[in-house]
């Protein structure tokens, strides 16, 4: 039971366009929600957060928006750059505890 | 910054050997995970442990199992390696109930013949 997906496995962007990463959640427990970037042959690093107490959180590029009606949040990344290029898997818990993972999502930025 | 280490990037081992994964963390964190990424699956928790000596089953700890002697290191044990438990395995450590912090290792690929 995928309690977090992520339904496109991979994405194309243009340098410079806007790329928009979407995740699905079936638990309406989930207090919490995270984005993680993943190079090959590196370990995952976070890279944004947002409360359910919230609907947006910007950090510079990049900005996660949070939907608890659909169950649903996206990452936009604006402008992408070729460095964006990378596994992008979103993540979900439950009152601070253990994380659940999306499948993850291959992001390409083209020049 | 956190720095976690895992023991081996790459490991070949054969069906039925006992293998183990260590993980070292140097940032005295309270807490450290065991996780399996697979194509399509994501990543999957297989075992955390909140303190020394405890430990808490995942999501699919079945053919595995943990130990956590000291804060530092995090050791994931594999019985009897199975083909199906060829896989990239990452260690993770955060500090106690901040679970947004999570720093990764590089990852350990298992390959089980």
């Amino acid at each position: 039971d995928q309690q977090v997906k992520q339904n496109s496995p991979s994405l194309s962007v243009q340098e410079g366009r806007i790329s928009i990463l979407n995740c699905d959640y079936t638990n309406s427990m989930f207090d919490y929600f995270l984005w993680y970037k993943k190079y090959p042959a590196e370990g995952p690093t976070f890279l944004i957060s947002i409360s359910s107490i919230k609907d947006k959180n910007e950090d510079g590029r990049f900005t996660v928006f949070l939907n608890k009606s659909a169950k649903h949040l996206s990452l936009h990344i604006v402008p992408s750059q070729p460095g964006d290029s990378a596994v992008y898997f979103c993540a979900a818990s439950v009152g601070a505890q253990k994380l659940v993972f999306g499948q993850g999502t291959r992001l390409t930025i083209n020049p | 910054d956190v720095k976690v280490t895992q023991s081996s990037r790459y490991l070949v081992k054969r069906t039925g050997e006992k293998v183990f994964l260590e993980c070292v963390q140097d940032m005295d964190h309270e807490n450290m995970f065991w996780y399996r990424q697979d194509p399509g699956l994501g990543l999957r928790l297989i075992y955390f442990s909140y303190d020394v000596k405890m430990k808490e089953k995942g999501d699919i700890p079945e053919g595995y199992s943990v130990s956590r002697e000291k804060k530092e290191r995090f050791s994931l044990i594999l019985e009897s390696a199975s083909t199906n438990q060829t896989s990239m395995y990452l260690c993770a450590a955060c500090k106690g109930g901040n679970t947004d912090t999570q720093y990764f290792g590089p990852g350990t690929r298992l390959t089980v013949l």
